[in-house]
């Protein structure tokens, strides 16, 4: 299995700042993602970090607002840029391990709170 | 694009009892993997099962068991013996198991909260 970290566990922040919000993996990972879960919602995919490249966003998820960065195998950041009320989420890192194409492992999430 | 379908926002099951939560998914793929995940209040995404498109045989682990419907594109989630921590969200997931922009993605359901009642 795969041990994931993230910081912070949850933050309460002012409308208009910005927060990144670090994933740390305790082995080497093929694959890194960004989740966000709305209050009481389901799971949706931000963006996939690629490793030493761009991270591929998907519709509705732009760049600007949720940089994101991959310097090497076991660790990424996801930014939440100039946030709203509606940034109010749950942020989960998602990782999937070379030789373990069945199972995806999460990290404990960040709870965001934008007042 | 695929999606993943949880009718019942709710579910509740007496503790010792059987539930059973349902899941429907669309894809135009034919090799892709099947996913429950459970969410307690925790966060914390666990894993309660898998089952693999090409496998005809439905997965269990312990408790838990999977009725794997291919053609009706159905994959509902059976907990027996059920027990005051299974209480928690339950997603379904669906995720490609072909290669491309789609590896690796999971897609979930809406997710079923799951109330066990001593």
């Amino acid at each position: 299995s795969a041990v994931i970290s993230q910081k912070p566990s949850r933050d309460i922040c002012q409308r208009g700042t910005s927060l990144t919000i670090q994933c740390q993996v305790d082995s080497q990972v093929t694959m890194m993602f960004w989740y966000r879960q709305q209050p009481g919602q389901s799971l949706t995919l931000i963006a996939t970090a690629n490793q030493g490249s761009e991270a591929t966003y998907e519709s509705g998820f732009v760049i600007d607002k949720f940089p994101i960065s991959r310097p090497n195998l076991t660790f990424s950041t996801l930014t939440v840029s100039n946030m709203s009320p509606e940034d109010s989420s749950i942020y989960l890192c998602s990782v999937l391990r070379t030789g373990d194409a069945y199972e995806q492992y999460f990290g404990p999430g960040t709870r965001l709170t934008v007042t | 694009a695929q999606t993943v379908t949880q009718s019942q926002p709710e579910m509740s099951v007496q503790e010792a009892e059987t539930v059973t939560l349902s899941c429907t998914y669309d894809t135009s793929e034919s090799d892709y993997y099947l996913f429950w995940y459970k969410q307690p209040p925790s966060r914390q995404m666990i894993l309660v099962i898998r089952q693999e498109a090409y496998k005809q045989q439905n997965a269990t682990e312990n408790r838990f068991s999977v009725n794997f419907q291919k053609a009706a594109k159905s994959f509902s989630l059976k907990i027996s013996d059920s027990q005051l921590g299974d209480a928690a969200m339950y997603f379904c997931a669906y995720r490609s198991a072909e290669g491309g922009t789609s590896y690796g993605k999971l897609t979930f359901g809406q997710g079923t909260i799951l109330t066990v009642h001593p």
